[in-house]
């Protein structure tokens, strides 16, 4: 059981570059999400999904796009990357089942735009 | 508008000490309120969990209370130890059909030993 798992865990890009972070998860949870976390501040809800098949606009989704692909895979997309976008990116699922809360997050991808 | 902040950016404790972190938010329609813990390099992970219709849970080692009142949310760590130090982040869900986790800025908890 490994939990949520995203890739990659390091990039650089070159500004106006695409690229998508992959995240999936083995707990067959219905909601998964996307954050970024700049330095020495909190996460920032990017899009979430709260099942397959529907996605929705978090706080930031400007420059972004997702994909939920199946209940496990939900990809964030970069179309044409800007040295803003340069963040740790998180991604996490929730069951949303049964009164429990509790998000898990994977361990992140760094992201270097230049 | 949405938002959940936190009073102190900082909070340095001696370790043995119980310690005190603060969360303000302002969405009075938010039905669950969660503490997270965040240690450096990794993901948040879970510690406690509050209802909105609930003022005070106990974990192990830890207590969260809920003031809605003045729309306030704490949590105690009793007996801080080493390990305890990370950031800690508040955060409120709100059930708008994909329960939308909004989180606050975060305190950093140091311990000294």
């Amino acid at each position: 059981n490994a939990g949520v798992t995203q890739t990659p865990k390091f990039q650089v890009l070159k500004t106006g570059q695409s690229m998508t972070l992959q995240c999936a998860q083995d707990m067959n949870h219905n909601s998964m999400y996307w954050y970024r976390q700049d330095p020495g501040m909190g996460l920032r809800l990017i899009y979430y999904s709260a099942s397959e098949g529907t996605t929705d606009k978090g706080e930031v989704p400007n420059g972004y796009n997702v994909s939920r692909l199946n209940k496990r895979e939900f990809s964030l997309r970069l179309e044409s990357a800007a040295p803003s976008q340069t963040s740790v990116y998180f991604c996490a699922s929730r069951s949303g089942t049964g009164g429990r809360n509790t998000i898990y997050f994977g361990e992140g991808s760094w992201l270097t735009v230049v | 508008g949405e938002s959940v902040g936190l009073h102190l950016p900082t909070l340095s404790v001696q370790e043995g000490d119980n310690s005190i972190i603060n969360c303000a938010y302002s969405n009075s329609a938010s039905d669950y309120f969660i503490w997270y813990k965040q240690e450096s390099g990794k993901g948040p992970q879970f510690i406690i969990d509050i209802r909105s219709n609930m003022d005070k849970r106990q974990g192990q080692r830890v207590t969260v209370l809920l003031n809605k009142t003045v729309k306030h949310l704490s949590l105690q760590i009793a007996a801080t130890q080493p390990g305890d130090s990370a950031v800690y982040f508040c955060a409120e869900i709100l059930d708008t059909g994909g329960f939308k986790t909004i989180f606050g800025a975060g305190t950093r908890l140091f311990v000294k030993a």
